[in-house]
């Protein structure tokens, strides 16, 4: 079974400073890799989605990447701002319409 | 704008009772989703739906139920069985049916919180 891994789990970074988000997954075989942003007692923002014949996506400050063969993906978030400070988490999607599995989220604070 | 509307946002519910919290979308999208989200754990599949009148279990689905009649509707009930209910439940959607729907964005709605007195 597929198993998605986020660390650090928490992580706190001065405003101004660019900063990279690690999602590592067990099986390569995936459709899409995505990246949500959760704010505290709300539901999941959808960021960016990185297709598995694709290398990155970039919408913004946020680049998104996708390296199958290792089972990794990274967030890359640039100029930080207090207002980026939540949790992201990253989810890999297998074959079918319920194999979608996500990470435990790295809660990310910025500080003025 | 289209969306997901999950209801109610907070949810108390004293034990033996049944709950059912409402999700509605109106994106046209086929697949539906209900996640449990616990403090500290990913988020856990309880059902899902890839077209009306049919859904599957997820990985956690004991005292839960599910229906899917409408389209844009897929109320999860919360039944008596199920031991430890308090959790931030979330529903989810994205276009297309069985394999082809893995390449879609998955949108969700703002989460409902189910807490047991």
């Amino acid at each position: 079974k597929q198993e998605v891994t986020q660390i650090p789990a928490a992580l706190s970074v001065p405003e101004g400073e660019n900063l990279v988000l690690n999602c590592s997954f067990t099986d390569s075989a995936i459709y899409n890799l995505q990246w949500f942003r959760q704010d505290p007692g709300k539901g999941l923002t959808s960021l960016l989605l990185i297709q598995s014949s694709q290398r990155e996506q970039t919408s913004g400050r946020l680049n998104a990447s996708l390296d199958k063969s290792s089972g990794r993906s990274t967030l890359y978030i640039a100029a930080s701002q207090p207002g980026d400070s939540a949790t992201y988490l990253c989810a890999a999607t297998g074959g079918g319409a319920n194999n979608l599995f996500f990470g435990t989220g790295t809660r990310l604070t910025v500080i003025p | 704008d289209g969306g997901i509307t999950q209801s109610p946002k907070y949810l108390f519910r004293k034990e033996g009772q049944n709950v059912t919290l409402s999700c509605e979308q109106n994106l046209n999208h086929d697949a539906m989703y209900w996640y449990r989200q616990d403090p500290g754990q990913g988020l856990r599949l309880i059902y899902y739906s890839q077209i009306v009148n049919d859904f599957q279990k997820g990985d956690i689905a004991e005292g839960y139920s599910v229906s899917r009649e409408k389209k844009e509707s897929f109320p999860l009930t919360v039944t008596s069985a199920q031991k430890n209910p308090t959790a931030f439940y979330l529903c989810a959607s994205r276009w297309g049916q069985g394999a082809t729907s893995g390449a879609n964005v998955l949108t969700f709605g703002a989460g409902s919180r189910l807490t047991v007195l």
